[in-house]
C-alpha cells in the first residue's frame, strides 16, 4: 500500500466510449501526475499537476483530458479512444518542487480499448 | 534533456547468485537518480535512491546502488538474489517542471531468478 489509490484497476472501451480513471492520494503531496506505461516502452510522463495547476503536458493528444480539483485528487478523462492507447495508466504523486523526493506510485488502471 | 539508459532488457540469474543491473545517464546537471521495482500487474515501488552525499545507497530488500560521476552509473546490486526478487526494475533521473517532479525513466529490465 503505496497511499495513492486508482480506480478501476481494470477497464475495457470501446472507441467511441468516454471513461474517466481516477487517482486519490492519501500522503499530504502536492504534486500529481499520469504516467502511460506501454509495453517495450519507457514509462511516459502525461501531465504534471502542483497545488492543482497543470504545469506540464508532455504533448498529450486531446483525447485525454486531465482534472486535478484539490492536490489529493486526479482524474484522467477518456474520450474517443485508438487500440494504439492501450495500456497501464500509472498515477504517482510527490512533495511538489523538490527534486530529492521520490514519487509515490498508484497500482495503475490496465486500459484496453477495443 | 535527460536520459536514462538500461543495459540489458532480461537478465538472468540462480537463486544465491549476485544480481547486477546496470544504469547509466545523461545530465546536464547534478543527477538525482532512483531504482523502482514493479511486480506483476502493479505500481512501481522505490527500492532507492541517490540525492547527494555518499555515493554508496541502501534500500530495501538488501539492494544497493553506487553512484559514479565519471562514468555517469547508477548500477544496482544486489548480493544474493532471491526468487521474490523477479521482478521489472527501472532506473529513473528527476529534473524540475517549473512545479512538481519529472522523472525520465530507462526502458526497464527483467529480473529472473532461477532454482
Amino acid at each position: 500500500e503505496t497511499g495513492v489509490t486508482q480506480t478501476p484497476r481494470h477497464l475495457v472501451m470501446g472507441m467511441t466510449n468516454k471513461k474517466s480513471l481516477k487517482c486519490e492520494q492519501h500522503l499530504g503531496h502536492n504534486a500529481m501526475y499520469w504516467y502511460k506505461q506501454s509495453a517495450k516502452k519507457p514509462l511516459e510522463l502525461m501531465f504534471v499537476y502542483n497545488f492543482k495547476e497543470q504545469t506540464e503536458n508532455n504533448s498529450v493528444p486531446s483525447r485525454f483530458s486531465p482534472e486535478c480539483p484539490n492536490s489529493s485528487h486526479l482524474f484522467l478523462h477518456l474520450h474517443t479512444l485508438q487500440p494504439e492507447d492501450s495500456a497501464l495508466y500509472l498515477c504517482a504523486s510527490s512533495q511538489g518542487h523538490s527534486l530529492v523526493q521520490e514519487a509515490f506510485f498508484g497500482q495503475g488502471t490496465r486500459l484496453t480499448v477495443v | 534533456a535527460q536520459s536514462v539508459t538500461q543495459l540489458g532488457s532480461h537478465v538472468s540469474v540462480s537463486e544465491g547468485a549476485l544480481v547486477l543491473l546496470r544504469c547509466n545517464y545523461s545530465s546536464s546537471v547534478p543527477p538525482y537518480l532512483f531504482w523502482y521495482v514493479q511486480y506483476p500487474n502493479q505500481g512501481l515501488q522505490l527500492l532507492l535512491k541517490y540525492t547527494t552525499g555518499a555515493t554508496l545507497v541502501k534500500g530495501i530488500n538488501g539492494f544497493e546502488a553506487e553512484f559514479k560521476k565519471s562514468e555517469t552509473s547508477f548500477h544496482l546490486t544486489k548480493p544474493s538474489a532471491h526468487m521474490s526478487d523477479a521482478a521489472e526494475y527501472f532506473c529513473a533521473v528527476s529534473e524540475g517542471t517549473g512545479g512538481g517532479n519529472k522523472l525520465t525513466f530507462g526502458t526497464g529490465t527483467q529480473l529472473k531468478v532461477e532454482l
